[in-house]
């Protein structure tokens, strides 16, 4: 069974500063995915990475996957307070099975 | 484009009663999937369906729980007899095709009392 692994589970930083969360999974996967849920909302997906090395960015946010070593990370750069939300990682169970399997989530909380 | 489309928002029952949530997928996507949100067990999947058919539904906790697709634009999920322990939020989401990334509807809340 896929087992899916965020830390850490809360992170409370200051506007300005970097931070690394990471999604740590247990077997083999190609496809992972990072979602921003803020609080009483829906989830918004933020990045689909879909091979080793993969490198995303957007604004603040870049997610990288390494598939070998069954780990990707989020990187926040110069923390923003609109970034204040849950992000969750999920993979892709692989084969024919398309079941996303979700990380508990990261409650960021960015303070001014 | 409207999104993915779940009805009702909230939902206020009974122990024992039937609910019935109901899901839009967006138009042209033709996988659709089902997940429930609670504190203790986080986002679960419960069932997915690709061309109107279930693919896996082994995340669906038991006989009280049942889905339907009948056709590429509706999908309903099942709870008879509701339980307090069913509370959670429940999300349907929609894609594209099963290995495009999913779009979340906005849930709906629900409450067995």
């Amino acid at each position: 069974e896929l087992k899916v692994e965020q830390n850490p589970l809360f992170l409370s930083m200051q506007e300005g500063k970097n931070y690394t969360i990471y999604c740590n999974y247990s077997t083999t996967s190609d496809r992972l995915y990072w979602y921003r849920q803020d609080p009483g909302k829906s989830l918004e997906s933020l990045f689909v990475l879909l091979s080793n090395g993969a490198v995303k960015q957007e604004g603040r946010l870049m997610a990288s996957l390494d598939t070998k070593a069954r780990l990707s990370t989020l990187h926040i750069t110069a923390a923003v307070h609109d970034l204040s939300a849950t992000y969750f990682c999920a993979v892709e169970s692989g084969g024919s099975n398309y079941k996303l399997t979700f990380g508990k989530g990261t409650l960021l909380t960015v303070n001014p | 484009d409207a999104g993915v489309i779940q009805s009702p928002r909230h939902e206020v029952t009974e122990m024992g009663q039937e609910v019935t949530l109901r899901c839009k997928p967006i138009s042209g996507h033709n996988s659709l999937f089902w997940y429930r949100q609670t504190m203790m067990r986080g986002l679960e999947l419960l069932i997915y369906f690709n061309n109107n058919v279930p693919i896996d539904d082994s995340g669906m906790p038991e006989d009280r729980f049942s889905a339907k697709m009948p056709n590429a634009s509706f999908s309903t999920l099942k709870i008879q007899p509701s339980e307090p322990r069913d509370s959670a939020v429940y999300f349907c989401a929609s894609s594209p095709g099963l290995i495009y990334e999913q779009y979340f509807g906005p849930g709906t809340r629900l409450t067995v009392t």
